[in-house]
């Protein structure tokens, strides 16, 4: 059972859709991390969160500690969001990754 | 500041070959994290760094890896001998202090034939 798991694995979006990305946990947490990795390779640390909400620009992440969940929003998709979204935890000194979700936004 | 740098982008080496890969974090960074991706097994953490100490590495895969960071400026990540399923995307990141948002390298490129 992998500790992360993130929902859906692919996503494909019209351009301007609003957009919805899960993530839960099963272990306690001190820190929950959202990466944007781009179709070159490179990866972008989005946000990091312990609780509540954090937005930047188009994107907002929310945290859940009690039901140990998080979701990445973006809004008024657009092409250059096309990327893969990987969502990390950090336990004490261990860190669990998930599998990434896969985000394809069409003109 | 430049960023997280890495060395060298692209590595292609054979199989038994010794293979370094390097990183510059970003300075005044405290903890320098190294990483791999497959796409079997997605991003794993291989090992990190605080104030230059190893904190955990329990993600290293064997004793063929080891890694070091002499001082705040640098780090290595070294493969002896490699081998075919060791080809991967390695990363190395670093943050302002544990727990802080992390900035990632361009990564590079392992192949071994």
């Amino acid at each position: 059972k992998n500790e992360v798991e993130q929902s859906p694995q692919n996503l494909t979006a019209q351009e301007g859709e609003f957009i919805t990305i899960n993530c839960s946990y099963s272990v306690g947490i001190s820190a929950l991390h959202w990466l944007q990795q781009h179709p070159g390779g490179g990866i972008v640390s989005l946000f990091m969160l312990s609780s509540g909400k954090k937005k930047h620009g188009r994107l907002i992440a929310t945290i859940n500690i009690q039901e140990k969940h998080s979701s990445l929003h973006i809004t008024a998709s657009h092409p250059r969001d096309s990327a893969v979204y990987i969502c990390a935890v950090r336990t004490g000194n261990q860190f669990y990754f998930g599998t990434g979700t896969s985000l394809t936004v069409i003109p | 500041d430049a960023g997280v740098i890495q060395s060298p982008r692209h590595e292609v080496t054979e199989m038994g070959q010794e293979v370094t890969l390097r990183c510059k974090p970003i300075s005044g960074h405290n903890s320098l994290f190294w990483y791999r991706q497959t796409m079997m097994r997605g991003l794993e953490l291989l090992i990190y760094f605080n104030n230059n100490v190893p904190i955990d590495d329990s993600g290293m895969p064997e004793d063929r890896f080891s890694a070091k960071m002499p001082n705040a400026s640098f780090s290595t990540l070294k493969i002896q001998p490699s081998e075919p399923r060791d080809s991967a995307v390695y990363f190395c990141a670093s943050s302002l202090e544990l727990g802080a948002e992390a900035f990632f390298g361009q990564g590079t490129r392992l192949t071994v034939v």
